[in-house]
């Protein structure tokens, strides 16, 4: 079965990087894509961006260029979302989610979501 | 960007209720629609794709219609497990907005 296993919760300070990791299991890893999603306390859904697992084409959302980059792992079947200088506002639950191999269309399994808290 | 708003906001209905939520685009967006499921805590999950199709899983009171710019989620008969909240999302250009969303609580 399709599984997208997130990494462990992070506690950052204001300025500092986090890297996210999503490993899937259960479908040709190459096959597809991964988009990745936040949700900020109480809030609703944020696309942040997405990555070809097939080529490492990558599209970011507007906001976060130049904060955030997207990478995969096509031997261990793992992707990877990286995000600095974070601030307050970064704080939120990140998701990754299965898409499509060349853009970016709907998210059929979704990681269980890792909480991101940016706090001095 | 396209925006994507939902109406509405919230609402409260009982079990075997009919419910209908409802989601406009800014701009036509075709049958590139999608509506997600998402409980307290969780992630959330697919269960409307292309506007209409029923994703591999979901029960069959889940059905969506529209095209365009209006599009519409429809619960037959509500159970005690589709309280939550419910987003639907464009897929008809980058990048893929999602609405913001409909509570469904317990009347």
């Amino acid at each position: 079965q399709v599984q997208l296993v997130q990494s462990g919760a992070e506690v950052k300070k204001p300025g500092a990087s986090v890297k996210v990791s999503c490993k899937a299991s259960g479908y040709t890893f190459t096959s597809y894509g991964i988009s990745w999603v936040r949700q900020a306390p109480g809030q609703g859904l944020e696309w942040m961006g997405w990555i070809s697992a097939y080529n490492g084409n990558t599209n970011y959302a507007q906001k976060l260029q130049g904060r955030v980059t997207m990478t995969t792992d096509t031997s261990t079947s793992t992707a990877y979302m990286e995000l600095r200088s974070l601030r307050s506002d970064d704080t939120a639950v990140y998701y990754c989610a299965r898409d499509s191999t060349t853009v970016t269309t709907f998210f059929d399994y979704w990681g269980q979501g890792t909480l991101v808290t940016v706090s001095s | 960007d396209i925006q994507m708003t939902q109406s509405p906001s919230s609402l409260s209905a009982s079990v075997g209720d009919r419910v209908t939520i409802t989601c406009r685009a800014s701009q036509s967006i075709s049958s590139y629609l999608n509506w997600y499921q998402q409980k307290p805590g969780k992630a959330p999950k697919l269960l409307i794709y292309a506007a209409s199709s029923l994703q591999s899983g979901v029960p069959s009171r889940f059905s969506g219609s529209g095209s365009g710019t209006d599009f519409t989620l429809t619960i037959s008969s509500l159970q005690p497990e589709d309280f939550a909240t419910y987003y639907c999302q464009q897929s008809y250009s980058t990048p893929p907005a999602f609405g913001p969303g409909t509570k469904v609580d317990i009347k």
